[in-house]
């Protein structure tokens, strides 16, 4: 079966890094994305791994481990307006490959 | 500059009533897909085209029904909405662009049936 895991929910302070996780075991696997979207906003893509290792945007941050079915996102030096849902997704296959959503991690960062 | 456009934003609709949303992309990717996203939890696929080629996912109701007739515009119609297809409605490409192999989704459709 296809599933995609992430913790729920998690609180961060401004100016701080956060790491949200994401586990995943799909029947195939052809990259791992990384959405943020705002209440009643459509997804905003972050980033994009589909070999090991940590690719780094900004403040922005995301790890792949195949081998384990892992990935995380880092965000570093938090803002408010960074208070979202981060979505985990794979790919399943090469061309025209659906993307498996996680339920998303409801971030929200305090002053 | 808008690459995945949907319109309306906002549909409001009554039981039963049919209701079509529209999508268009200025990516020239060729893949478009259709999600279902309802409050609180992760965007549903609904069906996607590759090229003209259809792929219905297997629990995707009957009511759902969709037309590509071009590379830039793909429609999703609901036949007969009910109560439980209030929800956000989101479309999205997928394609090689800079070098990466990216999906990217449409500011969404808001569907509130009555």
């Amino acid at each position: 079966g296809q599933n995609i895991d992430q913790p729920t929910e998690m609180t961060a302070t401004e100016g701080a890094i956060v790491q949200i996780n994401c586990t995943y075991q799909t029947s195939g696997f052809n990259g791992l994305f990384w959405y943020q979207q705002h209440a009643g906003e459509a997804p905003t893509f972050l980033s994009y791994n589909v070999l090991d290792g940590l690719e780094e945007k900004g403040r922005f941050s995301s790890f792949l481990s195949r081998s384990k079915g892992y990935s995380y996102l880092l965000l570093k030096e938090l803002q408010m307006k960074d208070s979202a849902s981060y979505l985990c997704a794979v790919r399943d296959q090469e061309q025209g490959g659906k993307l498996i959503f996680g339920q998303g991690t409801e971030l929200s960062v305090k002053p | 500059d808008a690459m995945v456009i949907q319109n309306p934003r906002y549909q409001v609709t009554q039981f039963g009533k049919p209701v079509t949303l529209s999508c268009s992309q200025t990516l020239n990717h060729n893949v478009m897909y259709w999600y279902q996203q309802k409050s609180s939890q992760a965007p549903k696929l609904l069906f996607h085209y590759y090229d003209k080629d259809f792929n219905n996912e297997a629990d995707t109701p009957d009511n759902f029904q969709s037309r590509r007739p071009n590379t830039s515009f793909c429609f999703l119609d609901i036949r007969s909405p009910g109560l439980g297809d209030a929800a956000m409605y989101l479309c999205a490409t997928s394609g090689r662009t800079g070098g990466v192999d990216t999906q990217y989704f449409g500011p969404g459709t808001r569907l509130t049936v009555l």
